[in-house]
């Protein structure tokens, strides 16, 4: 099975500021799908951004960016401009092209300080 | 578009009573729905997929007779929790996909069940 790894259990950005998430993902597979998503205390997951492997442009989505580095499976999401709505905790998933089930890495708690 | 509901978001239940929990795709029709529970500051563990109109695919170590998963509808799926004891106690998430060349899991606001 695919395993998805965020190492940072929690981090801290000032507002304004810029901090990127770490995710790497284990597989063996060549076509697939990534993705981060937020899940702030109301607990609703919101999708923050795709990427689909056969693309080599990394996507994204006005503040939020993400590194995918293919060969060293690693999918690090950017946020620029930090804002006090951005706390919460970030997720990293993978899911599989032809298999529409998710993995979902253990999570990181972002919080922005004012 | 591509809304997701839960009912009811919150539910509290005596020991050995069942529980279920709806989970309803509003506006698209959803070949495949997902069930995941989520322990406090933990990842959301996959608990089972259904497909509608099939017998659910429960993930290794979650047990179907205590977890009965039914996809009766293309927007409805509901996950009942029997003979509920206090560690069944969690938040359980839904999520819907459209399949086809969508490959978005769209997901509920979640359930938070606790058993006294």
């Amino acid at each position: 099975a695919q395993t998805v790894t965020q190492s940072q259990p929690e981090m801290s950005v000032q507002e304004a500021e810029t901090v990127t998430l770490s995710c790497t993902y284990d597989t063996s597979e060549s076509d697939y799908y990534l993705f981060w998503y937020k899940q702030p205390p109301s607990r609703q997951m919101i999708l923050v951004i795709r990427q689909e492997a056969y693309k080599q442009q990394n996507a994204t989505e006005n503040r939020f960016s993400v590194n995918f580095q293919k060969a060293a499976k690693s999918f690090s999401l950017k946020i620029s401009d930090s804002q006090l709505g951005d706390a919460a905790m970030y997720f990293c998933a993978y899911r599989s092209y032809n298999f529409n089930k998710f993995y979902f890495g253990s999570g990181t708690k972002l919080n922005v300080k004012p | 578009g591509a809304v997701v509901s839960q009912h009811p978001s919150r539910v509290i239940c005596k020991s050995g009573t069942s529980v279920k929990i709806e989970c309803r795709s509003l506006d698209f029709q959803a070949t495949t729905m997902f069930w995941y529970r989520q322990f406090p500051k933990q990842s959301l563990m996959l608990m089972a997929t259904s497909n509608e109109g099939s017998k659910a695919t429960y993930e290794q170590g979650v047990e179907k007779d205590k977890f009965l998963i039914n996809h009766a509808s293309l927007t409805l799926s509901t996950l009942t929790v029997t003979s509920a004891h206090p560690e069944d106690s969690s938040f359980y998430i839904c999520s819907a996909s459209p399949g086809g060349l969508n490959n978005e899991q769209f997901f509920g606001p979640g359930t938070r069940l606790t058993v006294l």
